[in-house]
Parts: structure tokens; C-alpha cells; sequence
């Protein structure tokens, strides 16, 4: 089975400019995750949708940060306009809630995005 | 003070031993408690749930204490191979459906 498929692995880029992160969850999967990893914070949860809906996007850091999910099978990550500050690793996650709370995260490989 | 807070180690032990994790929660309302294993520059990937009861998959046991609100790990007979940073994971539940991460306890094992 396809697990959480991310693109690009890679994206190096200059400050100022739009960034774009896709993501396809495993089919089925009710619940996608964007997560940001650096070393001194850990992983840190962005946002999350349920059924394509955004449901809590308070870890969004900051307005040049935004996320869509135009349907089940698709997601992105927008950052516009990036900063150095911005450098992280960026993992998307699904999950299906057939067991409520007990449901766990599968993770794609990770885009790795350096600003320069 | 963090949500979920884990001794970032690392634990240096030799092969074959036993070493124990703990990760304390501070949401007394959390729902759910994972331990994930992520590799140096890779995903992190579920290792295993913990239950209320405990549970036990191989060389693994996770335990979960509620009144004292920390969960467990405990790995026996370490091999090479685990040598890994081990990520406590906990769902708020209550509604939300968040999934917060601790920072990782790094451990190393040493042939």
C-alpha cells in the first residue's frame, strides 16, 4: 500500500520567495497533518484537517504561513514569502479514526526546506 | 513547561542491555499515548500504542500511569539496530484530535 507520499524530498530557495509543499495522504485516511521539525523545537504541529476542513491551525506561525486541502486525495503548504528562519524539515501525516483517539499518525518522508 | 517533556539522553548503554524511557504529560484530559521511533533524518514511525493496562511487543514494554500522568518504555536486550531517538506522542482527545509530539530521547547502543 502507498503510504503518505510528500513533494518535493528537497527545496532550497531564496528568502522572499513562495514556497509550495504537497502532500497526498493515504486513501481513506479522515485526518491530515502538517507538522515542523527543527532541532531546538521538535516536531511541531501546524495544522490539521478533518474531511478536508480545517480544524486547528493555531501552530501556524505567522500570516505568510497557509495550508489548503482541496480534496481527500491532496494538500499544500504555502509559504509566501519564506524566511531563513523558515529552514526545517516539513512532515505531512494521515490518519483514519476508526479507533477514535486511538488511531495512529503514518508519515510521509519529509520535504527538507532550507532558506538562504 | 511543555506538554509532553522527555529526557533528550542520550542514553549511551552496551548490547544487551536494558534501558527504560519516561515522558510526563501535563493535559490531564489526554486520551491517547504512542511511542514513535524516528531514524536520523527520516520519518518518525509508529513503534507502538500504550494502553491502560500496559502492553508488550517482543523486546518492548510501554506502560501508562495516569494518576502520575507519564508513560514508559522499556526496551530489553538492546540491540544495534535500536539505536534511534524514541518520541512520546500524546492525543489530547476532549474534542481536539491533536497529536502532541515530545522532543525525543536519543539512545545509542554500543557494541
Amino acid at each position: 500500500d502507498a503510504g503518505v507520499i510528500q513533494s518535493p524530498r528537497h527545496e532550497v530557495t531564496e528568502m522572499g520567495q513562495e514556497v509550495t509543499l504537497r502532500c497526498k495522504p493515504i486513501s481513506g485516511h479522515d485526518y491530515l497533518f502538517w507538522y515542523r521539525q527543527t532541532m531546538m523545537r521538535g516536531l511541531e504541529l501546524l495544522i490539521y484537517f478533518n474531511n478536508n476542513v480545517p480544524i486547528d491551525d493555531s501552530g501556524m506561525p505567522e500570516d505568510r504561513f497557509s495550508a489548503k486541502m482541496p480534496n481527500a486525495s491532496f494538500s499544500t503548504l504555502k509559504i509566501q514569502p519564506s524566511e531563513p528562519r523558515d529552514s526545517a524539515v516539513y512532515f505531512c501525516a494521515s490518519s483514519f479514526s476508526d479507533r477514535g483517539y486511538n488511531s495512529p499518525l503514518h508519515f510521509g518522508n519529509g520535504t527538507r526546506l532550507t532558506v538562504t | 513547561r511543555k506538554e509532553v517533556e522527555q529526557d533528550p539522553g542520550p542514553f549511551n548503554v552496551p548490547e544487551g542491555a536494558t534501558v527504560a524511557f519516561n515522558c510526563t504529560y501535563s493535559n490531564s484530559a489526554s486520551q491517547s499515548f504512542f511511542w514513535y521511533r524516528q531514524d536520523c533524518r527520516k520519518e518518525p514511525k509508529l513503534l507502538m500504542s500504550v494502553y491502560s493496562s500496559g502492553n508488550e511487543d517482543g523486546r518492548f514494554t510501554a506502560q501508562l500511569n495516569r494518576a502520575s500522568q507519564y508513560i514508559s518504555l522499556l526496551i530489553r536486550d538492546s540491540k544495534l539496530s535500536d539505536s534511534a531517538t524514541y518520541l512520546c506522542v500524546v492525543n489530547r482527545g476532549s474534542g481536539t484530535y491533536k497529536y502532541i509530539f515530545g522532543t525525543g530521547t536519543r539512545l545509542k547502543v554500543l557494541a
